[in-house]
Order: C-alpha cells, then sequence, then structure tokens
C-alpha cells in the first residue's frame, strides 16, 4: 500500500524568506503527485500536479518538482507572504489518491 | 457548476441516527470520491467511483456506511446509527477521471458532528 510522508510537519517562517515543504512517497509506480493547500474549516484548492513524466511544474511563486525513482517531491515557496498560511499536503496517484497528513505553515508578518 | 458541491455544510445529529450527505461533482467528472477528515489528522480515504465502474469500497470503515452515485453524477453518502466517532469533516473530490493528468477537485465539506 502506497504510504505518504510530509515533513515537517509544521513549519513557522517571517514573511518573505524561501521555503520548501517535503513529500515522499513508497511505491513509485504513480500517475501523478498533486500538491494542494487547505484553509481551515475549507476543502482542499489544487496547486500544482505533476504528471508521472515531468520533473517539475510553476505557478506564480511556487514550484514542485518529482522525483520518482527517489520517491520524493518538493514544493517551493518564494518570498513568502503571510497570506500563504494553510495546510500543504501533497497526494500520489495510483489507483486512488493517496494523501500525506500536510505540513503547516504560518507565515509571520 | 463551476466546483464541487457540498450539502449540508454542517450537519449536527444525535447517536444512533442516520445521516445523508450529497456531493454534487463538476459537471462531465467521471470519477468521485469521499474522504474523511477528522480534527487534526490526514484525509481517510473512504469510496471511489469510476464512470460505470464497480465502486472501490475499500475504505469503508464499517457496514454503517454506504455510499450511491445516481446516473454517473450526484452522489450521497449515508452512514447509519451514527457513533461520536463519526464527527469529521466529509470531503468530496471529483477528477475528469482516474489517471495520469486528472487533478483532484474538492468540495469545501460537510461538517458532521455527532452528539
Amino acid at each position: 500500500k502506497q504510504e505518504v510522508t510530509q515533513i515537517p510537519a509544521a513549519l513557522s517562517v517571517p514573511e518573505g524568506e524561501n521555503l520548501v515543504l517535503n513529500c515522499s512517497f513508497t511505491d513509485s509506480a504513480i500517475y501523478n503527485l498533486q500538491w494542494f493547500r487547505q484553509d481551515p474549516g475549507k476543502g482542499l484548492t489544487s496547486l500544482l500536479l505533476i504528471q508521472s513524466s515531468q520533473r517539475e511544474q510553476t505557478s506564480g511563486r511556487l514550484n514542485a518538482s518529482l522525483d520518482k525513482s527517489s520517491g520524493r517531491s518538493t514544493l517551493y515557496i518564494a518570498a513568502s507572504q503571510p497570506g500563504d498560511s494553510a495546510t500543504y499536503l501533497c497526494a500520489a496517484t495510483g489507483n486512488q489518491f493517496y494523501f500525506g497528513t500536510g505540513t503547516s505553515l504560518t507565515v509571520i508578518p | 457548476g463551476a466546483g464541487v458541491s457540498q450539502s449540508p455544510s454542517n450537519k449536527v445529529t444525535e447517536k444512533g441516527k442516520d445521516v445523508e450527505l450529497r456531493c454534487d461533482p463538476i459537471s462531465g467528472h467521471t470519477a468521485l470520491y469521499w474522504y474523511r477528515q477528522s480534527l487534526g489528522q490526514g484525509l481517510e480515504f473512504l469510496i471511489y467511483f469510476q464512470g460505470n465502474s464497480a465502486p472501490d469500497k475499500s475504505g469503508l470503515p464499517s457496514d454503517r456506511f454506504s455510499a450511491e452515485r445516481t446516473g454517473g453524477s450526484v452522489s450521497t453518502l449515508t452512514i447509519q446509527r451514527t457513533q461520536q466517532e463519526d464527527s469529521a469533516v466529509y470531503l468530496c473530490a471529483s477528477s475528469l477521471m482516474s489517471g495520469e493528468n486528472s487533478p483532484l477537485h474538492f468540495g469545501n465539506g460537510t461538517r458532521l458532528t455527532v452528539t
């Protein structure tokens, strides 16, 4: 069974810092890797999807990378802002979507 | 609709009662998923529908839980004889199809509280 782990569980940074969130998965036979953010009391919002054949995807200040062979993905956030504060989850797609437990990010003004 | 719609947004029920949670996926999406998220926990997979195929029910925690998807669109998750441990946010998601380039889109969830 696919197991997805996210480190760290929580992260607090001052505004303006660049940061990296980590996601690891045990089974490299995935269709894609998707990153989400979740605000308190809300559902999940899709940020980036990396297909299994791709190495990275970029959207604005966000860059996600995928290394299937090592079972790792990273989400890089440049020039963090207080509005980036949320929980970030990654999901590896096989027969279904397998989620990590998330990283809770706080950006301090 | 523009996104995945779930109703009700909040539901408070007494222990032992049955509840029904509804999900309207994005139009044209063939894959539909139900997840449960307990306070401070990750997402727990419950059930998955893909087109007309038999659903993957492997995540349902007990026989008190069941789900249907009528006409390949709307889905209803039913919890019978609710217990306090059923209290959680129930999230529905849909994607165009299962597979490589089909991102998952979530609704805002139904917060279920069993008293």
